[in-house]
């Protein structure tokens, strides 16, 4: 009964591809995160939505758009996909607005753009 | 802004032996302060959380870790190494004034047999 869950689990695509990446929680959350880390395994935050509202975009570039429907899903969109985009990406969801509460993860998305 | 420096990003350490990881932090506020801890090709789990209720905080898998206000550390420690905690490990902060998690830089721990 996975609380933060997140597909796919492997990506492997073509440089200029457009591809998704769904996450969905059942934990009641109403904030739900996307992170990045790199090869490096540094974790920085992309987006956060609390309510499905957008509260945080850490200066992401425009080809990621994230969409949340309601507030149990939080989807990533990459347009135009580039070879520095390969990173894990990491769903995850809090109640509340992050300080203070724990944020739980997703198991990630390993994207890899060749 | 806050931020977290993780002295380290690899310990290695004889199965039996003192786990030692260090973190710092700097905050303008008081902070609220975690660990978490990733397995190879798995998600972030939560090992532990400060949140001003006890300077010692007690986490999962024998782990645990003491704030110190006057060293701005929150270093984690567990007495004795086991295989299984052979991992990478981060170090966060929050606080009031950002509505996110920062992270360290990570460090890798190798449990030697």
């Amino acid at each position: 009964d996975t609380a933060v869950s997140q597909t796919p689990k492997y990506l492997v695509t073509q440089m200029g591809n457009d591809k998704s990446i769904k996450c969905e929680q059942n934990l009641g959350h109403d904030t739900m995160y996307w992170y990045k880390q790199d090869s490096k395994k540094f974790l920085k935050i992309m987006f956060s939505y609390n309510n499905k509202e957008l509260i945080i975009n850490e200066t992401v570039p425009n080809r990621f758009s994230p969409k949340s429907p309601d507030k149990a899903h939080l989807n990533l969109h990459i347009n135009s996909l580039e070879l520095g985009d390969s990173a894990v990406y990491f769903c995850a969801s809090s109640q509340g607005r992050g300080f203070g509460n724990t944020i739980y993860f997703g198991e990630g998305s390993w994207l890899t753009v060749v | 802004a806050q931020s977290v420096t993780q002295l380290g990003s690899h310990v290695s350490v004889s199965e039996g032996a003192l786990v030692l990881l260090r973190c710092n932090y700097s905050s303008s506020v008081p902070p609220y302060l975690f660990w978490y801890v990733q397995y190879p090709n798995q998600g972030l789990q939560l090992l532990l959380k400060y949140t001003s209720a006890a300077t010692l905080v007690k986490g999962i898998n024998g782990f645990e870790a003491e704030f110190k206000k006057s060293e701005t550390s929150f270093h984690l420690t567990k007495p004795s190494a086991h295989m299984s905690d052979a991992a990478e490990y981060f170090c966060a902060v929050s606080d009031q004034s950002a509505q996110k998690l920062v992270f360290g830089q990570g460090t890798r721990l190798t449990i030697n047999p």
